[in-house]
């Protein structure tokens, strides 16, 4: 089983700087890897997909990149709606099976 | 837009079988390339993928779950089912109904781009 390890665990930044959240993956998953931003009480919502897509109606400010075994996700600018727990998440070609980080959480400093 | 909502008790004892339902709307569940699944969040834990069911009845477990788990499709109700035997206390968590989309053919792949809202399920005497 592919193990997705994110850091830092918390990232504490003020609205307006840049935050750069990491996802490194125990073996290669191409450039399956997926980030998801998750409120509190709130379901995940996908922000990128294959390592740099942004998914539909997400902000120009996140972006992602990397491949293999090392990702990255940045906000360029942070606004105050983007604090929040980040998850990555990887699937295996086939059959599908998926296994998420455990979470880095974004907060106000 | 697509809307999924679970439902099902919010309540299980041990040893009994956790039986949720995510019933889909705005979209129907037999089109082609799209997936349905289950995800579960323990409270205050991370996300972990429990299985996916395709419209035609094609299932993918997680493996370290898979000899608990049966998901069903009921197409004539835009629904899909997850069962989870045997459940002990580690298995208190919120359960997400979700969808992804995948082609075969082109390798076309968007992951779990639409989820339910969630539903606590809190297993206990």
């Amino acid at each position: 089983e592919i193990v997705l390890t994110q850091s830092p665990a918390t990232l504490s930044l003020s609205p307006g700087e840049r935050a750069t959240l990491s996802c490194r993956a125990s073996q290669s998953v191409s450039s399956y890897l997926a980030w998801y931003q998750q409120k509190p009480g709130q379901a995940p919502r996908l922000l990128i997909y294959d390592a740099s897509n942004r998914a539909t109606g997400i902000p120009a400010r996140f972006s992602g990149s990397g491949s293999g075994t090392d990702f990255t996700l940045t906000i360029s600018s942070l606004e105050p709606e983007d604090f929040a727990v980040y998850y990555c998440q990887q699937r295996s070609n086939w059959p599908p099976s998926f296994t998420f980080g455990q979470g880095t959480r974004l907060e106000i400093k | 837009q697509l809307q999924l909502q679970e439902s099902g008790p919010g309540l299980v004892k041990p040893s009994e079988t956790l039986s949720l339902t995510c019933t889909v709307s705005g979209g129907s569940i037999s089109s082609s390339s799209y997936y349905w699944g289950w995800i579960r969040q323990p409270p205050g834990k991370g996300l972990e993928w429990i299985g996916s069911i395709y419209y035609s009845g094609s299932t993918y477990y997680n493996p370290s779950l898979k000899s608990r788990v049966t998901i069903s499709v009921d197409t004539s109700k835009n629904q899909f089912s997850l069962k989870l035997s045997s459940v002990t206390a580690a298995d208190t968590a919120v359960y997400y109904c979700a969808r992804h989309v995948y082609d075969i053919l082109t390798g076309y792949y968007i992951p779990w781009d639409y989820w339910g809202q969630g539903t606590l399920v809190t297993v206990s005497s």
